[in-house]
């Protein structure tokens, strides 16, 4: 399919391990969009990166969050000694790039991370 | 800082009832509304923005600038729209520059009865 496609679909892990989720987005889309969504909550920005480099990283809750595009197309976003509070839906996004503001995200069905 | 309120968690209402789900924001700039909209066991997709003013699945939504809302309405709500409605925010910050950051808010889930 032509969507944006997110592996795994579920994860589960315990206290303390180490986490990666990947995105592949939307064949042409420069744009790509990280966001977290914990139960009954909307999602939660976490990272925006434009070509390659991360253009907005102000929604990562600390530093054992990180993300990477190194190739401008698929991102990996790395959760480093999870803790329980980090379980929720991660879910990528990505867009075609407009003159200075967000245009359609396209979203992928998400990663349910869960830490025992 | 850009914030979303979706003040009802859960909108219950008949079929061929009217609908109406709210939206208010803040937000230090000229700013962009949507809807976003996730069905049961689908992905979240954009429903509509308010630089379209189009009608979608026949319903629309108007940015209020001086009451800051961009509520979510249909005259005649139909069963296949009951899902999770998610208002969210961008926009062209005061201070110039670029913002591509899209905040939503908490949802709403509209259950549309028979």
């Amino acid at each position: 399919g032509a969507g944006v496609s997110q592996t795994p679909s579920n994860k589960v892990t315990e206290k303390g391990k180490y986490v990666e989720l990947r995105c592949d987005p939307i064949s042409g889309h420069t744009a790509l969009y990280w966001y977290r969504q914990s139960l009954g909550q909307g999602p939660e920005f976490l990272i925006y990166f434009q070509g390659t480099g991360a253009a907005d990283d102000s929604g990562l809750p600390n530093d054992r969050f990180f993300a990477v595009r190194p190739e401008g197309s698929v991102s990996t976003l790395k959760i480093q000694r999870t803790e329980r509070g980090d379980s929720a839906v991660y879910l990528c996004a990505s867009s075609l790039r407009r003159q200075g503001r967000a245009g359609e995200l396209f979203f992928g069905e998400g990663s349910r991370l869960t830490v025992l | 800082a850009q914030r979303v309120t979706q003040p009802e968690k859960l909108l219950s209402v008949f079929k061929g009832a009217p609908v109406e789900l709210k939206c208010n924001y803040s937000y230090s700039g000229s700013p962009e509304l949507f809807w976003y909209v996730q069905y049961s066991r689908q992905r979240l997709q954009l429903l509509l923005r308010h630089i379209s003013r189009e009608s979608i699945k026949g319903f629309t939504a108007d940015l209020n600038k001086g009451e800051t809302s961009f509520h979510l309405k249909k005259p005649f709500a139909q069963e296949e729209d009951s899902a999770m409605y998610y208002c969210a925010l961008s926009g062209r910050p005061n201070s110039g520059g670029s913002n591509y950051k899209l905040t939503f808010g908490k949802g709403t889930l509209l259950t549309v009865n028979p």
